[in-house]
């Protein structure tokens, strides 16, 4: 069972738009949710993370908004860079195990 | 580098080999993970382990996957009599504690593991 699903599975971004991609979880037990990014042949790396107690992080292009009552969060990229198409993964940690979502391919056109 | 290495990058065996991933967190980090990665999926987490103790396993399939983190030396997942579908990306992350509330885990690159 996939405990934080994401979506959507691929993106495609003009340069100069707005990358959005969702994730939404079920266990409210989840406190800690941040977000990774990875290219092709490398590990993820962190990019951004927030905890339920703030509605909205933005640092940079990127901007994590949450909302604990529809158990949804979602990252936005701003003014979308071909340097940003990578691999997108959210994941949540329950203070144990972080869990993953299945990844968005974000491709970003010059 | 003082980030997760990880090695080797690539590695390649036939099926009923073993094969083994190592793992060196970084630089004061005490606790490691492992997660196996399958392409168009997720990060998979398989095993938790600080220095000498195994935290949580549940992840880990009970038969021919076993994992260690010795006092000295890297972190070591071993797989015995490897199958075609054992075939994935395996990463390692570590951080300074419990990876729970503000502790990000930090990720090595990965080991490319190919059964022939």
């Amino acid at each position: 069972q996939q405990q934080v699903k994401q979506s959507p599975q691929s993106l495609i971004v003009q340069k100069g738009g707005i990358s959005i991609i969702n994730c939404a979880y079920e266990n409210t037990a989840f406190d800690y949710f941040p977000w990774y990014q990875q290219f092709p042949g490398k590990g993820p790396a962190l990019l951004i993370a927030i905890r339920p107690d703030v509605s909205e992080k933005k640092e940079g292009r990127f901007t994590i908004s949450f909302n604990k009552s529809a158990k949804q969060f979602s990252l936005h990229i701003m003014d979308s860079q071909p340097g940003d198409s990578a691999t997108y993964f959210c994941a949540a940690n329950d203070g144990n195990q972080f869990y993953f979502g299945t990844g968005t391919s974000l491709t970003v056109i010059p | 580098n003082a980030g997760v290495m990880q090695n080797p990058r690539h590695l390649v065996r036939r099926r009923g080999q073993e094969a083994r991933l190592r793992c060196s967190p970084m630089k004061g980090h005490s606790h490691v993970y492992w997660y196996r990665q399958l392409p168009e999926e997720g990060l998979k987490f398989m095993v938790y382990l600080q220095k000498e103790n195994i935290i949580d396993e549940s992840g880990m399939p009970k038969e021919r996957f076993s994992a260690e983190f010795p006092k000295e030396g890297p972190s070591i997942l071993r797989i015995q009599q490897v199958v075609r579908g054992d075939s994935a990306a395996y990463f390692c992350a570590s951080s300074p504690q419990q990876g729970m509330g503000n502790q990000p885990q930090h990720f090595g690159d990965g080991t490319r593991l190919s059964i022939l």
